[in-house]
């Protein structure tokens, strides 16, 4: 099955600063990545994702890269508020169903 | 997007007892899935619950711990049988569309066990 490494665990940054979360993937039949932001006591809410056609997709402060050929694909977020203060899950999808998430990243935005 | 609605968001339960966890999408959906998040950690998923049929479990979980009903395509439970303190969790649905591969997540029932 799949499985998705995700690095770093825990990251700080200040505020203003950008902050990168990186995940690597194991089948290469995965197609569709998103990125999921959570916060304390609630459920993870989707950010952004990409899907195999696509090398780059960018939402205002967030974006997403995906390199196929080295099966990984990364968060980047510009310019950091303390709103971004989270944990956030990267995830691979193989088939059209069963998300495979990554372990998680902690960031603290450091005002 | 779909909203997910779960109930109860927090329960606190005694050993030996069992407590069903409801979910409500506002739309209807193809995907519907049941995931556990223990503390500080990732989500692992449970189940597919489908539609008019038994559900499809992951290894490690298992029918008579964790029934789950999906009568509808917008509605579904699953059940925390014969719980113990391991049992402590966050259970979290999730549903989205067979074709989008989006999913969407409902707030979670932060359940503890005494």
């Amino acid at each position: 099955g799949e499985n998705v490494e995700q690095h770093p665990s825990t990251l700080s940054v200040q505020e203003g600063d950008s902050a990168v979360i990186k995940c690597t993937y194991s089948d290469s039949a995965s197609n569709y990545f998103p990125w999921y932001k959570q916060e304390l006591g609630k459920g993870p809410q989707l950010i952004i994702d990409i899907r195999s056609n696509v090398g780059e997709k960018k939402d205002q402060r967030i974006a997403v890269t995906l390199n196929k050929t080295a099966k990984h694909f990364s968060l980047h977020i510009t310019e950091t508020q303390p709103e971004d203060s989270a944990v956030y899950f990267c995830a691979a999808i193989p088939s059209l169903e069963k998300l495979t998430f990554g372990t998680g990243t902690r960031l603290t935005i450091i005002p | 997007s779909a909203v997910i609605s779960q109930k109860p968001s927090r329960d606190i339960c005694q050993r030996g007892t069992s407590l069903t966890i409801q979910c409500q999408v506002d739309s209807q959906v193809t995907m519907m899935f049941w995931y556990r998040q223990q503390p500080g950690q990732s989500l692992t998923l449970i189940a597919t619950a489908n539609q008019g049929s038994e559900a499809t479990y992951e290894s490690g979980f298992v029918i008579d711990k964790f029934p789950i009903s999906r009568p509808n395509l917008t509605f579904s439970t699953l059940t925390v049988s014969n719980m113990s303190p391991e049992d402590s969790s966050i259970y979290l649905c999730s549903a989205g569309g067979l074709n989008t591969g989006e999913l969407f997540f409902g707030e979670g029932s932060r359940l503890t066990v005494l």
